[in-house]
């Protein structure tokens, strides 16, 4: 079955610190894969996508994910985490082209910055 | 509306009523979803209407679940004698053209709490 698993629940990181969310999946098939943040009491935002084009990809905020396909996962870093950073973000895939919004999300992984 | 707009933000019932949970999504976004945000079950893919075809109802968990789109804009989600486990916060998200792009865009959900 296809899935998704996020490595962590909780991760906690000074502010200035590397921020890294991991995420991997479990797919045959080349999947859309994503990263969305949830700021208390929001709805998810879209950070950023890979949609089979370049395997780094770049979004708000000055985070960035790899896609590895040999290790099967996307992996979210930011270089420097800010106060603001403090959210929970989810790891989301779809494996149908053409309808890349029947998304499966990964359980999610709050990140706690410390001052 | 600016964004997708969820109503009610928090609704409160006894088990075995019926509640309506509704959605209004962003103008001119063809595609509308709804997703569960659960504790022992993460995000969860509900349904999925995109324009005039058939919704995509492959996500709902029983048949006490039921949606409909009218006139291709406002959606209701209907549950049909709640339980406990029916309590979780429901999210809808817009997007167009059937998220091709894969950019969902999320209100702030309802949460729904079954007592």
């Amino acid at each position: 079955a296809q899935s998704v698993t996020q490595l962590g629940s909780h991760v906690s990181v000074s502010e200035g610190a590397l921020v890294l969310l991991r995420c991997n999946y479990s797919s045959s098939v080349p999947p859309y894969l994503f990263w969305y943040v949830q700021y208390p009491n929001q709805g998810l935002q879209l950070l950023l996508k890979y949609t089979s084009a370049a395997t780094l990809v770049k979004g708000i905020n000055g985070f960035e994910a790899e896609f590895k396909k040999s290790e099967t996962s996307f992996h979210l870093t930011k270089p420097s985490a800010h106060m603001s950073d403090a959210a929970e973000y989810f790891c989301a895939v779809s494996f149908q082209s053409g309808n890349t919004g029947k998304l499966i999300f990964g359980q999610g992984t709050t990140l706690q910055v410390k001052p | 509306g600016a964004g997708v707009s969820q109503s009610p933000s928090n609704k409160v019932t006894e088990k075995g009523k019926d509640v309506e949970l509704r959605c209004d999504p962003i103008s001119g976004h063809t595609a509308l979803y709804w997703y569960r945000q659960s504790l022992g079950q993460g995000l969860e893919f509900l349904i999925y209407f995109q324009g005039n075809s058939a919704p995509d109802k492959s996500g709902l968990p029983s048949d006490r679940f039921s949606a409909e789109r009218t006139g291709g804009s406002v959606s209701t989600l209907t549950i049909q004698r709640t339980q406990q486990e029916d309590s979780a916060v429901y999210l809808c998200a817009s997007s167009r053209r059937g998220g091709e792009t894969g950019e969902l865009f999320f209100g702030e959900g309802s949460r729904l709490t079954v007592l």
